[in-house]
């Protein structure tokens, strides 16, 4: 069946450091990928998406690009700030049924000033 | 545009009772799906409803049940509360199409006692 794994954390950088978090996948097909973000208290946030492969899914100076032939979509962004940190979370969209992704575990992101 | 909205935010049980937990989707939205998130688990998901059918449906035992009204609003039953029922549950909306991704809401927290 569909699976993501993900880089695991927790994650702490300093300020205005490189980020990469690793996601990885396995599907059927060619699903469309996602990053989400969840700040405490909150549900997920759409950060970022990618349709089909080689497409680049950028916002708010992350970005992800959909690598079919390494089925990865790792998660960039060049100079991480304090309100970043967070939770992120990888998933896979299902090819037939729109409400149900698989999720990734998640990796817990700190930045320190 | 409003978001999805959860009701209530946070909920205390006891063991062997029963819990409903509301949603409301974006409007326009048709697909309402709902995930338990816990720290062992992670995000695993429950069941996606569309127009009042529930079209897909995840491995948990038949004490969680749902259902979809014909404005899209949605509930989540869980019958016979058990310890390990305790997690925070999200609801989530999306227009239908499998390329689209998920709106969450801000979940709601069930602690069971």
């Amino acid at each position: 069946g569909d699976s993501v794994t993900q880089m695991e954390g927790p994650v702490t950088l300093s300020e205005e450091a490189f980020l990469t978090i690793n996601c990885t996948y396995t599907a059927t097909g060619y699903p469309s990928l996602f990053w989400y973000v969840q700040y405490p208290g909150e549900g997920l946030q759409l950060l970022l998406k990618a349709t089909k492969a080689d497409d680049k899914g950028s916002n708010k100076g992350f970005e992800a690009t959909y690598r079919k032939e390494t089925t990865s979509f790792h998660l960039e962004k060049g100079s991480v700030q304090v309100s970043d940190s967070a939770v992120y979370f990888c998933a896979l969209g299902s090819n037939t049924n729109a409400g149900k992704s698989t999720f990734g575990d998640g990796t817990t992101l700190t930045v320190k000033p | 545009k409003a978001g999805v909205t959860q009701t209530p935010r946070y909920l205390i049980k006891t063991r062997g009772q029963q819990v409903t937990l509301s949603c409301s989707p974006i409007s326009g939205h048709r697909s309402v799906s709902w995930y338990q998130q816990t720290p062992g688990q992670g995000l695993q998901f429950l069941f996606e409803y569309f127009s009042e059918t529930q079209r897909n449906k995840g491995n948990f035992p038949g004490r969680f049940s749902g259902r979809q009204f014909s404005n899209s609003r949605s509930e989540m039953n869980v019958s016979t509360l058990e310890l390990g029922d305790s997690a925070l549950y999200l609801c989530a909306s999306t227009s239908g199409s499998e390329r689209s991704p998920l709106h969450f809401g801000n979940g709601t927290r069930l602690t069971v006692t």
